[in-house]
């Protein structure tokens, strides 16, 4: 159980381009999500939380019009990373909470590599 | 600023020796405490949870929490090469509201050498 999958795993773009992506619980519900970015040889950092139904709430330093999130259902949360660039190249992970089989614990996802040239 | 501290190491072990990977913590009333397994490339991987003093054991692995001294560690027995990987200690707050996050440290990076 608690099994999250992302979408895709790898992607690479030209700069000033947008790219999407999915995170998706695939066997229990997650009414919060979360995003994180994981930088070489660096921990994971934080980018913001998802909230199944409103906004999401964006860690300090994030900005909130180049990271778009949406998390329209239980099951979903898509990150837009909008006007890329290569400095937002990254390892990006999402992950969520499983609230019935655990009271905090958060299981991830296999995470998308972005690249952009 | 809550701070999660792990030495980054690397750590290196003999195969079949015990690892002992130790993090520490500055809010004092954190509540919620996870040791995860990140191998290279790779996402990170749920070993243990803990929320009360003591141990926790769990195949292996055994956590330890002692909030006195903000301290929670992750031994590891019997070790085996396929343990190699980096160790990240993540300790969980309350951030407003339903909302709930967790802080990570930098991690331990584990070698058991066969």
């Amino acid at each position: 159980g608690a099994v999250v999958s992302q979408h895709p795993s790898w992607v690479i773009c030209k700069s000033g381009t947008s790219v999407k992506i999915e995170c998706r619980s695939l066997d229990f519900q997650a009414t919060t999500m979360f995003w994180y970015r994981q930088f070489p040889k660096q921990s994971l950092m934080l980018m913001a939380t998802s909230n199944e139904g409103s906004k999401a709430t964006y860690e300090q330093g994030v900005e909130k019009d180049k990271f778009l999130i949406n998390h329209a259902s239980l099951t979903l949360s898509t990150l837009t990373v909008t006007s890329a660039h290569p400095e937002d190249s990254s390892f990006y992970i999402c992950s969520a909470r499983d609230l019935a089989g655990g009271v905090n614990e958060q299981f991830f996802g296999p995470g998308t590599r972005l690249t952009v040239l | 600023q809550k701070e999660v501290e792990q030495n980054s190491g690397p750590l290196s072990v003999p195969e079949g020796a015990i690892a002992s990977l130790n993090c520490t913590y500055s809010d004092r009333g954190s509540q919620s405490f996870f040791w995860y397994r990140q191998y290279s490339g790779k996402s990170p991987e749920l070993i243990m949870s803990i929320y009360s003093n003591g141990d926790k054991e769990d195949g292996r692995f055994t956590a330890q929490l002692n909030k006195a001294s903000q301290y929670v560690s992750l031994l590891i027995r019997d070790s085996q090469p396929s343990d190699s990987a980096t160790y990240l200690c993540a300790v969980g707050e309350n951030s407003g509201g339903s909302n709930y996050k967790l802080t990570f440290g930098k991690g331990t990076l584990l070698t058991v050498n066969p």
